[in-house]
């Protein structure tokens, strides 16, 4: 069983300030990681994904990725209560599980004006 | 448009019924999924089938039922012995293979309760 453990939060921040959610994974070898966003009551949609050690950004988002330390986080720089959700924590399986996401609990994040 | 389309928006089970829960995707996607949300769990995966008529077991299988007789349809029946049914459920599709492809791409929901 592969484990993605996320930070349970909740996280709130003020409007403008930098969000950090963290995610760490227990399967050495996993190459892909997600971040979805879910809204009360909607399904979740995709905000990032990485691939490669580093950061990537796009928009107000910056995904970290550290894989010597399994661990994967999201920054959302101005935070702005449209942000206010549950940030969801995936990675892929690999090998007879390739093909299907590992969630974490995900962590709820409040922006307040 | 294409996307997924999950039904009904809301679902009551008596004890002791079965119920289905309908998913059907115009995205021509090979994969689909059935996830179980309850609050603070995240997502638990419940079946998946990557091709037609082939389907596996998820994490918490136990008490549910699919069927993939066609590519566009992948409807998860919630059995008598599923105990504690209720919950947000989610059905899912992607077209694994390419890196680009790997999105999951999620429907309304189906939040179904029990009477």
């Amino acid at each position: 069983q592969k484990e993605v453990e996320q930070n349970s939060g909740p996280l709130s921040v003020p409007e403008g300030a930098i969000a950090s959610l963290n995610c760490t994974y227990s399967d050495r070898g996993s190459q892909s990681f997600f971040w979805y966003r879910q809204y009360s009551g909607k399904s979740p949609e995709l905000i990032m994904f990485i691939y490669s050690n580093g950061d990537k950004e796009d928009g107000r988002f910056t995904a970290q990725l550290n894989k010597a330390s399994q661990y994967v986080s999201l920054l959302i720089r101005d935070s702005q209560p449209s942000d206010s959700a549950t940030y969801l924590c995936a990675v892929k399986g690999r090998g007879s599980t390739l093909g299907r996401l590992y969630f974490g609990r995900g962590t709820q994040l409040t922006v307040w004006p | 448009d294409g996307g997924i389309t999950q039904s009904p928006k809301y679902l009551f089970r008596k004890e002791g019924q079965n119920v289905t829960l309908s998913c059907e995707q115009n995205l021509n996607h090979d994969a689909m999924y059935w996830y179980r949300q309850d609050p603070g769990q995240g997502l638990r995966l419940i079946y998946y089938s990557q091709i037609v008529n082939d389907f596996q077991k998820g994490d918490i299988a136990e008490g549910y039922s699919v069927s993939r007789e066609k590519k566009e349809s992948f409807p998860l029946t919630v059995t008598s012995a599923q105990k504690n049914p209720t919950a947000f459920y989610l059905c899912a599709s992607s077209s694994p293979g390419q890196q680009s492809n790997e999105k999951l791409f999620f429907g309304s929901g189906t939040q179904l309760s029990v009477l």
